[in-house]
């Protein structure tokens, strides 16, 4: 079975522009996050979707955000990008509903680097 | 706002010891609390998912434990290996459904 499948692997971009993320959770999971880890500061959490809806979302300001489609897919949009965007990004996926142990599965990341 | 800690932040031995990791959060208030692993630029492979209500897991030469009250688990590696070289990281999980990650412990297994 496919794990969590994030694209592209490395992107890179200049300051301002607009980077998209995208991620394909394991198959039956309805529940995406999205994880900032830079460098030296750890993993950081960003947004949580599930079942299309925005649920919860980090400390970060409004130009991070994202979606989840029907199909339970996500992609994360940075606007305006700075500097200090430059990161990699986790998505992880985990099942909700009755018996789910809310363990996360994370992806490979994708890897953002700003100019 | 909860807080996790891991001790130490760096750990090197030779092969072939066993090696405790420590993991501390400030909220007992948890769900579950799980480790992972992150090799060097890459993405996190789960190890162990403890739910609030359990003490422990075993997966092959790995045990975690879990002390609620206390704010403390530990993740104990036997007979370590080479190829357990890698950062080891422990979350928490509670009310608002997000992951809340430590520090990380970079763990550095000499042949």
């Amino acid at each position: 079975e496919a794990g969590v499948t994030q694209s592209p692997t490395h992107l890179i971009k200049t300051r301002g522009q607009q980077a998209t993320l995208r991620c394909s959770p394991i198959s039956g999971h309805t529940s995406v996050y999205w994880y900032q880890q830079a460098l030296g500061l750890g993993l950081q959490f960003l947004l949580w979707y599930d079942e299309g809806e925005e649920r919860n979302r980090g400390n970060f300001p409004p130009r991070f955000s994202g979606r989840q489609f029907p199909n339970y897919s996500s992609e994360l949009n940075v606007n305006a990008l700075e500097l200090e965007d430059s990161a990699l990004y986790l998505c992880a996926s985990t099942p909700t509903g009755q018996g789910a142990t809310g363990e996360l599965f994370f992806g490979e990341g994708s890897r953002l680097t700003v100019l | 706002k909860q807080e996790v800690t891991q001790i130490p932040a760096a750990l090197s031995v030779p092969e072939g010891e066993n090696l405790v990791l420590n993991c501390s959060f400030t909220d007992s208030a948890i769900y579950n609390l799980q480790w992972f692993r992150q090799d060097p630029g890459k993405g996190l492979t789960s190890l162990l998912l403890i739910q609030s209500s359990q003490r422990e897991q075993t997966s092959g030469r790995l045990n975690a434990s879990l002390d609620k009250s206390s704010g403390r688990s530990t993740l104990y590696i036997a007979a370590s290996q080479p190829g357990d070289s890698a950062t080891y990281l422990c979350a928490v999980s509670g009310a608002t459904n997000k992951l809340i990650f430590g520090t990380g412990t970079l763990l550095a297994v000499q042949p």
